[in-house]
């Protein structure tokens, strides 16, 4: 069974930084695209970014190109979203969702169960 | 930037047809888009109901159908049931591995 599996709520102040992880079970995680996407508390979705896990081709959306950074390290099936300093604007509930298949052109098929961030002082 | 325009909110009784729409805020929708929807109950994280266009998901019941209707990508949920009642968001592929979402149509079965 295809499974998504997202780290936990975190809570940091404005400024630190963060990484949060997306580990994949039930399928070759390296031959599958990797999306993150932002919902904003009470908001819709926004597409964020998308990874290869295979050789790391990432592709970000015009919005959130130099905000955050996606990696994945397949050896251990997960991928990654970090920022480096936090805002009070990056509150929100973060999701991954697996390509449906290796093109980039794939919609999500799987999801994870979301990592809520909070940032406040 | 390109904007994916839905419509916010949307009513249909119990055992009624509805149609939710997904278009751009200049040109076409056209299944180069990939047109692609997502339900999303609260609380829960997105499931995916349709994809390219009209090809329903493993487990999504054939009372939902996706067409171009038009200049735009639609979902029609025909015999809407309570548990229907969700946020409804397209999504359009425009290149390059970037998705836009449109900002969601809030149904509502009563």
């Amino acid at each position: 069974e295809v499974q998504l599996v997202q780290s936990g709520a975190e809570v940091q102040k404005p400024g630190e930084s963060l990484k949060i992880s997306c580990k994949g079970f039930g399928y070759r995680f390296s031959s599958y695209w990797i999306a993150w996407v932002r919902q904003m508390p009470g908001k819709g979705l926004e597409w964020m970014g998308i990874i290869y896990p295979g050789d790391s081709d990432t592709r970000y959306s015009p919005s959130f190109q130099g905000q955050v950074t996606i990696s994945a390290d397949k050896s251990i099936s997960t991928a990654y979203l970090q920022w480096s300093r936090l805002k009070g604007s990056d509150t929100a509930l973060y999701y991954c969702g697996r390509g449906a298949g290796n093109s980039i052109s794939h919609h999500v098929d799987y999801w994870g169960q979301g990592t809520l961030v909070t940032v406040s002082s | 930037q390109t904007v994916v325009t839905q419509e916010p909110s949307f009513s249909v009784s119990p055992g009624g047809t509805v149609t939710l729409t997904c278009g751009l805020s200049s040109g076409s929708v056209s299944t180069s888009y990939y047109p692609t929807w997502y339900q999303q109950t609260p609380g829960q994280a997105p499931r995916t109901l349709i994809y390219t266009t009209n090809t329903r998901s493993s487990g999504v019941p054939d009372r939902f159908s996706g067409s171009i209707l038009g200049n735009k990508a639609a979902l029609t949920i025909m015999g809407t049931q309570a548990d229907d009642e969700s946020d409804y968001y397209c999504a359009l592929y425009m290149g390059g591995g970037v998705w836009v979402f449109g900002g969601g149509t809030k149904l509502t079965v009563l």
